[in-house]
């Protein structure tokens, strides 16, 4: 069964400091990886997928890392805003079925 | 494009009752579609997969008796929680899943049940 863990859960940054949300995963043998984004009492918002055969993605100030053998993805929000304030969830996906296995989240508080 | 809506958005209710939830892809069609609920600080748990004109499959120890789904066509599918009690008070996600492509989540609903 596939766990996955986000630390930390909670982080609060002042405007304009990169941000750096961790990932880890259990079963390496993943299909893909997803990064969402999650505003209170909303639903998700997907922000980067990442194949199994890929190293990273990226999408404006985001940046996302994968390094399958050690079970690990990485979340670079660079220069972050207040705007920028939500959760952030980690999902992946075993196989081509798509169904995902999320981590519990990481908490962002940008302060102005 | 790629929009999923859910209906309702918020629903409260008396313990007993049973409640249904509409999922809709409005500008495509869904070959899959998911059902997660969400505690509070907690991560999205998938309930069932439904694909349409087929029975759902369901997660391990999810009750398929208790969380009807029906999957009427490719860009509707509903969840009824039957004879809802306190414990079933959560918030209720659908996803569409496109042909290779990647999962669009619904806004949520926000189910109370008193």
């Amino acid at each position: 069964k596939q766990e996955v863990t986000q630390i930390p859960a909670a982080l609060s940054v002042p405007e304009g400091e990169n941000l750096v949300l961790n990932c880890s995963f259990t079963d390496s043998a993943i299909y893909n990886l997803q990064w969402f984004r999650q505003d209170p009492g909303k639903g998700l918002t997907s922000l980067l997928l990442i194949q199994s055969s890929q190293r990273e993605q990226t999408s404006g100030r985001l940046n996302a890392s994968l390094d399958k053998s050690s079970g690990r993805s990485t979340l670079y929000i660079a220069a972050s805003q207040p705007g920028d304030s939500a959760t952030y969830l980690c999902a992946v996906a075993l196989g081509n079925d798509y169904k995902l296995s999320f981590g519990a989240g990481t908490t962002v508080t940008v302060r102005a | 494009g790629a929009v999923v809506s859910q209906h309702p958005s918020r629903v409260i209710c008396k313990s007993g009752t049973s409640v249904k939830i509409e999922c809709r892809s409005l500008d495509f069609q869904a070959t899959t579609m998911f059902w997660y609920r969400q505690f509070p600080k907690k991560s999205l748990m998938l309930m069932a997969t439904s694909n349409e004109g087929s029975k759902a499959t369901y997660e391990q120890g999810v009750e398929k008796d208790k969380f009807l789904i029906n999957h009427a066509s490719l860009t509707l599918s509903t969840l009824t929680v039957t004879s809802a009690h306190p414990e079933d008070s959560s918030f209720y996600i659908c996803s569409c899943h496109r042909s290779t492509d990647t999962q669009y989540f619904g806004p949520g609903t926000r189910l109370t049940v008193l």
